[in-house]
């Protein structure tokens, strides 16, 4: 059974940091890719960033570019979400989703993490 | 970045109806257009994927169409689960969502 696990959310002061974490299972994590996507409390949804399975190649939203680094450890089954330069509209669910193939469609989700930036 | 555009923003029907979900792209995306269906309190749920492929275990009731710029979702008839909120995602270029159809009760 494929299982994605979120944590690390938090409250965070804005301009702080925070590092999410997904753990995976039920599947050969480094075959594919994984993406974070956020959803701000009562609004859609907005798709963060991506990595390939390989780690190889990194895409970001331009609202998070220069800020957010998603990384992977396909040795520990589990991707991850260092957000730096936190602002108060970067508060949402964070949800991380597997890819069902190549740059494809997201067939499993986390259960999100809560990230709320607040003085 | 390519804008995917949802109407009409909530659809009010009661269970039995069909419902019909659009979703525009402001470039053409061929026909890499997926749907997910949430509800509150849950992750999405991917229901369609490449336009009009249902994704597993997706009931027979849920249908795509589409290409290009122009994409539907239909519900043949709707069932007391399906009042949810759908988005439209590409993967033609990055990744983009709608902003979401919200299906209510009538």
């Amino acid at each position: 059974e494929v299982q994605l696990v979120e944590s690390g959310g938090g409250l965070v002061q804005p301009g702080g940091s925070l590092r999410l974490s997904c753990a995976a299972s039920g599947f050969t994590f480094s075959d594919y890719g994984m993406n974070w996507v956020r959803q701000a409390p009562g609004k859609g949804l907005e798709w963060v960033s991506a990595i390939a399975g390989s780690a190889g190649r990194t895409y970001y939203a331009d609202s998070v570019k220069g800020r957010f680094t998603i990384s992977r450890d396909n040795s520990k089954n589990t991707l991850y979400l260092q957000m730096n330069s936190l602002r108060a509209e970067d508060t949402a669910v964070y949800y991380c989703a597997k890819e069902s193939g190549f740059m494809a469609p997201y067939d499993y989700w986390g259960q999100g993490t809560l990230v709320t930036v607040s003085s | 970045e390519i804008v995917l555009t949802q109407s009409p923003a909530t659809l009010s029907l009661s269970p039995g109806d069909g419902a019909t979900l659009s979703c525009r792209a402001s470039q053409s995306v061929s026909s890499y257009l997926a749907w997910y269906q949430q509800k509150p309190g849950q992750a999405p749920r991917l229901l369609i994927y490449d336009a009009s492929n249902r994704a597993t275990g997706i009931p027979v009731r849920f249908s795509g169409g589409g290409s290009g710029t122009d994409f539907t979702l239909t519900i043949s008839s709707l069932e007391p689960e399906d009042f949810a909120v759908y988005y439209c995602q590409q993967r033609s270029n990055s990744w983009t969502f709608g902003q979401g159809t919200k299906v209510e009760i009538k």
